[in-house]
């Protein structure tokens, strides 16, 4: 079946440092891949998209770009603040067969930023 | 802007009672969703309706029950509580059911002792 595999957390890093978080999928078809974060006590929020190969999806200085031929879709930031503490899911979802309209998640990474 | 309206947000509920957990979204969407989230697991799909008069079983449905009362709103039963239920429950909602982004609600907290 469809799945998303994200890096282990948590993730500790310092203010201004560069961030990585991995994300690679399984899945039958041709799916879109998405980033969505998730602040204490919140819902999640969408982050960034992208609905096929080499596309970039970019937004709040985030940035993840669909590789087909790894299967991946890491996500990077190259400044991070306190504020981007969070949790960040990886997600896919297929536009067709079965898995019509289904977001599969991968389990969630926790970043903390410290000043 | 209220996007998806989830109520209530934190609820405590002995074993073998029920409840129903209410959710509206003003966008004029015509999917919605219930998932739950659990520690280490991401979020996974109970129930959804990709339109509204339809409904169908996503990854964990045992347990619950679920009605699309109208295009704004999509309730989430509990028919009899049990322990394994304890989770945090958001509903969302999108455009359609393709590969449109979803747009979540702040969750319910739902305890069962």
């Amino acid at each position: 079946g469809d799945s998303v595999t994200q890096m282990e957390g948590p993730v500790t890093l310092s203010e201004e440092a560069f961030l990585t978080i991995n994300c690679t999928y399984t899945a039958t078809g041709y799916p879109s891949l998405f980033w969505y974060v998730q602040y204490p006590g919140e819902g999640l929020q969408l982050l960034l998209k992208a609905t096929k190969a080499d596309d970039k999806g970019s937004n709040k200085g985030f940035e993840a770009t669909y590789r087909k031929e790894t299967t991946s879709f890491h996500l990077e930031k190259g400044s991070v603040q306190v504020s981007d503490s969070a949790v960040y899911f990886c997600a896919l979802i297929l536009g067709g067969g079965t898995s019509y309209g289904k977001l599969t998640f991968g389990q969630g990474t926790i970043l903390t930023v410290h000043p | 802007n209220a996007g998806v309206t989830q109520t209530p947000k934190f609820q405590v509920l002995k074993t073998g009672q029920s409840m129903t957990l209410q959710c509206a979204q003003d966008m004029n969407h015509n999917s919605m969703y219930w998932y739950r989230q659990d520690p280490g697991m991401g979020l996974r799909l109970i129930y959804y309706s990709a339109s509204e008069g339809t409904t169908d079983k996503g990854e964990v449905p045992n347990g619950y029950n679920v009605s699309r009362l109208n295009k704004r709103e999509f309730s989430l039963r509990l028919e009899s509580a049990a322990p394994s239920q304890t989770s945090v429950y958001f509903c969302a909602s999108s455009v359609d059911s393709g590969n449109q982004p979803q747009h979540f609600g702040d969750g319910t907290r739902l305890s069962i002792l």
